[in-house]
């Protein structure tokens, strides 16, 4: 059971590299999210999809982008990395946005370095 | 606005002894409460969720929580810790209002010594 898959799991880049987050899910969810991850902070959403071919901002989304390539896929990218953007990043997915009451499925996270 | 709170950074207790982490939320309308485990280098796992009906919800892994509406508090119980309970614990909220995303709190790290 593979849930949700991201990619890579480590990274280390330079300021002003761009690069793809890539994430993964074999449940057949509608709705995928991206958090961030800091420490004392909790997890930020940074974007979300509430179903195939619909994305939207979340509370901390300046200085990236989001794509929904279909429903399984969901990538994250970062066109000019800056170092406040080093973190810990997870994909996750839900049944359905709209029903609160689903929990969320998370991917292992992607260890993102930026000196 | 939503948000959550857990007011303890690191919880300890010794292993056998009961255990509680805290979760106190605010919201408009009537909460979706959550809590979620997190081990090292791994995402976060689902634990337990209230929606409605009894204040007692039971979980996975031998844990439960209480509602508590008139205190607006979610925590987290077990009655008899392990030292592989020990992890980072979020509480998480949502409004039953259309429309509204998970907030998290800042997670309790939680160990539990032999």
């Amino acid at each position: 059971n593979a849930g949700v898959t991201q990619t890579p799991k480590f990274q280390v880049l330079k300021t002003g590299q761009s690069m793809t987050l890539q994430c993964a899910q074999d449940m057949n969810h509608n709705s995928m999210y991206w958090y961030r991850q800091d420490p004392g902070m909790g997890l930020r959403l940074i974007y979300y999809s509430a179903s195939e071919g619909t994305t939207d901002k979340g509370e901390v989304p300046n200085g990236y982008n989001v794509s929904r390539l279909n429903k399984r896929e969901f990538s994250l990218r970062l066109e000019s990395a800056a170092p406040s953007q080093t973190s810990v990043y997870f994909c996750a997915s839900s049944f359905d946005r709209s029903f609160g009451d689903q929990p969320q499925h998370f991917g292992d996270g992607t260890r993102l370095s930026i000196l | 606005a939503q948000s959550v709170a857990q007011p303890e950074d690191q919880v300890n207790v010794a292993e056998g002894n009961p255990l509680t982490v805290k979760c106190t939320y605010s919201v408009s309308g009537n909460p979706y409460l959550f809590w979620y485990v997190q081990y090292p280098n791994r995402g976060l796992q689902f634990l337990l969720k209230y929606i409605t009906g009894d204040n007692l919800v039971k979980g996975s892994y031998g844990f439960e929580a209480e509602f508590n509406k008139s205190q607006t508090s979610f925590h987290l119980k077990k009655p008899s810790a392990l030292v592989s309970d020990s992890a980072l614990y979020f509480c998480a909220v949502r409004d039953d209002n259309y429309g509204q995303n998970f907030v998290f709190g800042p997670g309790t790290r939680l160990s539990v010594l032999p």
